[in-house]
């Protein structure tokens, strides 16, 4: 079974501090994503990695940034938190190349920024 | 530009009756649709695809191009169905990228 783990499952910050959010996956798998998930707007990529020092900008990349020095770790950072980045934040992983096609999820972590 | 539309937000229906989740997409090419579901307290799963063509937990959704929808359907619901369902589109087929619909909420009542 494919295993994504998320560093922390509820998280409070002070705006303006730097946030980060850490993913690990451990089916070596290629691609790695993050997504923001919120009430009435669904799952919004923010930045995806396709592979080891490899990213790109999903649909909402502004306020953050991402970092994937190795296969299995993908992390997230908040440069310097805001409250409208309240939200739960799913990493996913997928091997590239695969048929299937599916995302592996992580439990999510509960971001709150007050 | 790739969208995907589930216009209900919450869906509430009886045990035994049945569903259907909606879901229409805008994308200009041959899309691969998925349905992903997240129970309580459950990380966010693979429910189906339209490649696969198969029934999961009863569930099923037919790709209709015409009318550039994938709804989700169950002839009849169970108490355990109760979650939240999100349609999602790949550009295509073996693509990384997912654009996921705003999702729905389903509640199966007994």
């Amino acid at each position: 079974d494919v295993k994504v783990t998320q560093s922390s499952r509820y998280l409070v910050k002070r705006t303006g501090e730097k946030v980060f959010l850490e993913c690990v996956q451990d089916m070596d798998h290629e691609n790695m994503f993050w997504y923001r998930q919120d009430p009435g707007l669904g799952l919004r990529l923010i930045y995806f990695s396709y592979d080891v020092k490899m990213k790109e900008k999903g649909d909402i990349p502004e306020g953050y940034s991402v970092s994937r020095e190795k296969k299995e770790r993908f992390s997230l950072i908040l440069e310097s938190a805001s409250t409208n980045q309240t939200s739960m934040y799913l990493c996913a992983s997928r091997l590239q190349g695969s048929s299937y096609n599916e995302q592996f999820f992580g439990p999510g972590t509960r971001l709150t920024v007050l | 530009a790739q969208r995907v539309t589930q216009p209900e937000k919450l869906l509430s229906v009886f045990k035994g009756a049945p569903v259907e989740l909606k879901c229409n997409y805008s994308y200009s090419g041959s899309p691969e649709l998925f349905w992903y579901v997240q129970y309580s307290r459950q990380r966010l799963q693979l429910l189906l695809r339209h490649i696969s063509r198969e029934s999961i937990k009863g569930f099923t959704a037919d790709l209709n191009k015409g009318e550039t929808s994938f709804h989700l359907k169950k002839p009849f619901a169970q108490e355990e169905d109760s979650a939240m369902y999100y349609c999602a589109l790949s550009g295509r087929q073996g693509a990384q990228k997912l654009v996921f619909g705003q999702g729905t909420r389903l509640t199966i009542n007994p």
